[in-house]
């Protein structure tokens, strides 16, 4: 079993609409957690952190249940410019763990 | 500002030659991570180095090894490429901190004919 596990999606929503991501992880020792965002052919980008409180950045909002080992992501009012791959990180150590990503692709 | 820079951006192998992918950062960070991204299978560990001088297994190491050169640079070898080996990698670079994010160089295309 895949330490991080995401739905692969594809989102398709349109403009406007509130869309969430869910993801769960398999290592209850897992100490960091953390949305990254990556565009077609490039690199990953850190999207932001999650923390135990949830926490919230513009339209984006994160939350951590460590009891059900899950992480969401929540984007509101979507904009095409989000369209993109999102991706779960779980850090177990020194070790960052990917899930494979969901991608969204967020239509006029 | 560099970050994170990696070498070469692509590259073509025929099966059985080598080569080093080459990796630096310039942002004083202690921790390294070399990934492969394929198709349908996300970023999969290599290698890590968690400080320099240490090297450790990630999820994927048979084939390759790496090399913590100094503080900034990890490199990754493939001593005898295989088309299996065929994939985008990816080198990060991390304070090593709880809670502090991965940088990533901007990719290598590796194609092994």
């Amino acid at each position: 079993r895949k330490e991080v596990e995401q739905d692969p999606g594809p989102f398709n929503v349109p403009e406007g609409a509130t869309v969430a991501f869910n993801c769960t992880y398999s290592n209850s020792a897992s100490q960091s957690f953390f949305w990254y965002r990556q565009d077609c052919r490039k690199e990953p980008k850190l999207l932001m952190s999650v923390y135990s409180s949830g926490n919230e950045d513009g339209r984006f909002t994160a939350q951590l249940n460590r009891a059900s080992q899950y992480i969401s992501l929540l984007i509101r009012d979507s904009k095409l410019s989000d369209s993109a791959t999102y991706l779960c990180v779980v850090a177990s150590g020194y070790a960052l763990n990917f899930g494979k990503g969901t991608s969204l692709l967020v239509t006029p | 500002n560099a970050g994170v820079t990696q070498t070469p951006k692509f590259q073509v192998l025929k099966t059985g030659q080598s080569m080093t992918l080459q990796c630096a950062q310039d942002m004083n960070h202690n921790s390294m991570y070399w990934y492969r991204q394929d198709p349908g299978m996300g970023l999969r560990l290599i290698y890590y180095s968690a400080s320099e001088g240490t090297t450790d297994k990630g999820e994927v190491p048979n084939g390759y090894n790496v090399s913590r050169l100094n503080k900034r640079e990890f490199s990754l070898r493939l001593e005898s490429a295989a088309p299996s080996q065929t994939s985008v990698y990816f080198c990060a670079s991390s304070t090593g901190s709880l809670n502090t994010e991965a940088f990533f160089g901007q990719g290598t295309r590796l194609t092994v004919v």
